[in-house]
């Protein structure tokens, strides 16, 4: 079943702007993992928050972890039409090694 | 390239057909997993090898659903008398998890359509 939610479901921007993405999950968590997915591809990994970690950056992506309201967002600076994708959040449990996917937010840069 | 590899990529099946895909992950990779993913979801999880060993499967792998891991290398994932709900992405990734969970690396996928 999945864990998490992302919201919203759908985002459609304009290329340059930022993009927010938000991840609600339910059960307490080792680490959260954000993942893209090219249409009808594989999933890339992006970047991984460790549940004792609150912010993290790499390159144009900015992530925060609240674990006291199960939260995460996702946030792409600068945004390209190349961003256009599936986002989704992954969480692992302490002692669990299986990834528990929400159910993605499809972003939509518009050239 | 040294990325995690899945084959076949597309796979069309008759109802009552058995299918088998494999997956060959990344050469120093000790844990192996599969998802399973369907159109507008996020992939669910299947089950995981740490080098041969099944550690876990989903209460979604029924009895029709087996998987291997000889040799702690490649794996394979068999359907047995499909179904048309088993019409799906089937995604394979890998992970070295020396020490707590680490990132996993997806492959491509492979697309079972059950006609």
């Amino acid at each position: 079943s999945q864990q998490g939610e992302e919201d919203p479901q759908a985002l459609s921007i304009q290329e340059g702007e930022n993009a927010t993405m938000n991840c609600s999950y339910k059960t307490s968590i080792n680490n959260l993992q954000w993942y893209r997915q090219n249409s009808g591809r594989g999933l890339v990994h992006l970047i991984l928050i460790r549940s004792n970690e609150r912010e993290k950056h790499s390159g144009r992506l900015r992530v925060t972890l609240d674990t006291s309201k199960k939260s995460s967002s996702l946030l792409i600076t600068a945004s390209r039409a190349a961003d256009t994708a599936s986002y989704f959040c992954a969480t692992a449990r302490f002692g669990n090694e299986k990834l528990t996917f929400g159910t993605g937010t499809r972003l939509t840069i518009i050239p | 390239d040294t990325g995690v590899s899945q084959n076949p990529r597309h796979k069309i099946t008759k109802r009552g057909q058995n299918v088998t895909f494999r997956c060959d992950p990344i050469s120093e990779h000790n844990r192996l997993y599969w998802y399973r993913q369907t159109l507008g979801q996020g992939p669910e999880f299947l089950t995981y090898f740490q080098n041969e060993a099944q550690l876990e499967k989903s209460r979604l792998l029924s009895d029709r659903f087996s998987a291997e891991r000889p040799k702690g290398s490649f794996s394979t994932l068999e359907i047995q008398r499909t179904e048309q709900g088993d019409s799906a992405m089937y995604l394979c990734a890998s992970s070295l998890a020396a020490r707590g969970t680490a990132e996993q690396y997806f492959g491509p996928g492979t697309r079972l359509t059950v006609t």
